[in-house]
């Protein structure tokens, strides 16, 4: 079964450090996301990537955060310079929905990477 | 965007068909129903998803009234291992929102 691959599964970082996390999608998916869970929370949305430019963004996704897809494979998030309270688990989702607006497919998480700031 | 209420938390015995049902008043009409399930330290993952009426899986199913204001995940004969957080996600591609979802305990 198809499935989308994140790295690293951990990362420990100091504050204001740069933080790039990685992401693989499923090869044929157009759609790609970026989510975040603090311990014991909800899962929280950040950032849709569609056609190669930002569909939608929360209000969680200030100037820190940027995302990139470099080649043909990876999706990434950049935090450009960590707080303490961006320790959380990052997860990377990624849709075979072709941008109409109507979500009728399946999002496919990948397993997270857990980001600590110390 | 259509906002999603659940109750917060739900306990059940082994054995025992589940209904948790999700409250969503503004539903848009292009907007599907889906519902996720979340285990500790995993990425969601997709049980099942409906449009209208109801619809049924290896898994689950999922009722949807006439007006669609809200819908209902059934689990049948469930086991120590459902115990997991059910979301009930309504929207548009571009911003798929997740509430609180439902923590569901399952007992032996």
């Amino acid at each position: 079964e198809p499935e989308v691959t994140q790295t690293p599964s951990h990362q420990v970082t100091q504050m204001g450090q740069e933080v790039i996390l990685r992401c693989v999608p499923i090869s044929n998916h157009l759609y790609f996301y970026w989510y975040r869970q603090i311990l014991g929370q909800k899962v929280e949305f950040l950032v849709s990537f569609y056609n190669n430019e930002i569909s939608e963004k929360s209000e969680i996704f200030d100037d820190q955060f940027s995302v990139e897809r470099p080649d043909g494979s990876n999706f990434t998030l950049k935090i450009r310079s960590t707080k303490l309270e961006d320790s959380a688990m990052y997860f990377c989702a990624s849709s075979d929905s072709t941008g109409t607006g109507i979500w009728t497919g399946e999002l496919f998480f990948g397993e997270g990477s857990r980001l600590t700031v110390l | 965007l259509a906002k999603t209420t659940q109750p917060i938390s739900m306990d059940s015995y082994e054995g025992q068909e589940v209904n948790i049902t999700c409250s969503h008043n503004n539903i848009a009409t292009n907007d599907y129903i889906t519902w996720y399930q979340q285990f500790p330290s995993q990425g969601p993952r997709f049980i099942i998803q409906g449009y209208k009426t109801k619809v049924t899986n290896e898994v689950a199913s999922l009722f949807i009234p006439a007006d669609r204001k809200s819908s209902t995940l059934s689990l049948p004969r469930v086991s120590l291992s459902d115990t997991a957080v059910y979301y009930c996600l309504v929207g548009r591609d571009d911003k798929i929102i997740f509430g609180k979802g439902t923590r569901l305990h399952i007992l032996p």
